[in-house]
């Protein structure tokens, strides 16, 4: 199975700040990586697939970069309604694996 | 817009089959490969399988000789049985759409989720 290293576990920010997550994979995934948002009682949210592309109707703030085994999740602009625990997902292989999360907070 | 709805019972027993269902609405089961996520509490995301039809239905290694995973296309609902489960097996159940395009794919969209816990 590939393993997921995702960073930090957990960070706290203030509004407007740039907020950036990483994702380190066991071996490369050449560009097979998504990332969702998730909610607690709300369905997760696929924000950025194929590492880089911006989901449908997803706030332009959110980007991701990376190829190989090395992938950033950047938020440009924290805003509130972006209180979530995001997660980093290989698609490359069988079986598809998750990182362990990574929990933002507001300062 | 397709949305997922997740249901079953919210108590299983140890030893017992868990099943769940998945309603999809606002599009068709067809021609999709369809997928179950869990999510324990406190834990990180785990996949549990994808189906597209019997022929096409792959299983996380890690669960394969317990899951069983199937779709009516009369009602438009896939469905996730679990069998002989432990206390280990407590968490929150997602469905997911296995979006395959020809340069990568992804789970979008998902269900909200349902918990499910094992206990006697």
């Amino acid at each position: 199975d590939i393993q997921m290293t995702q960073s930090p576990f957990s960070l706290s920010a203030s509004v407007g700040d740039r907020v950036t997550i990483t994702c380190r994979t066991s071996q490369s995934i050449t560009s097979s990586l998504n990332w969702y948002q998730l909610k607690p009682g709300k369905a997760p949210k696929l924000l950025i697939h194929a590492a880089s592309n911006l989901q449908s109707g997803v706030p332009s703030r959110f980007s991701g970069s990376g190829s190989g085994t090395d992938f950033t999740l950047t938020i440009s602009s924290l805003q509130p309604e972006d209180i979530a625990t995001y997660y980093c997902q290989q698609s490359y292989s069988l079986p598809y694996t998750f990182g362990q999360g990574s929990n933002l907070e507001i300062k | 817009q397709v949305q997922l709805q997740e249901s079953g019972p919210g108590l299983v027993k140890p030893s017992e089959t868990l099943s769940l269902t998945c309603t999809v609405s606002g599009g068709s089961i067809n021609s999709f490969y369809w997928s179950w996520i869990r999510q324990p509490a406190g834990k990180g995301l785990e996949w549990i399988g994808r189906f597209y039809n019997s022929a096409n239905t792959n299983y996380n290694p890690s669960l394969k000789s317990r899951v069983t995973m199937s779709v009516d296309t009369s009602k438009n609902q896939f469905s996730l049985k679990l069998s002989s489960v432990t206390a280990a097996d407590t968490a929150v159940y997602y469905c997911a759409r296995y979006y395959d395009s020809s340069r990568s794919n992804w789970f979008d969209p998902w269900g909200q989720g349902t918990l499910v816990t094992v206990s006697s």
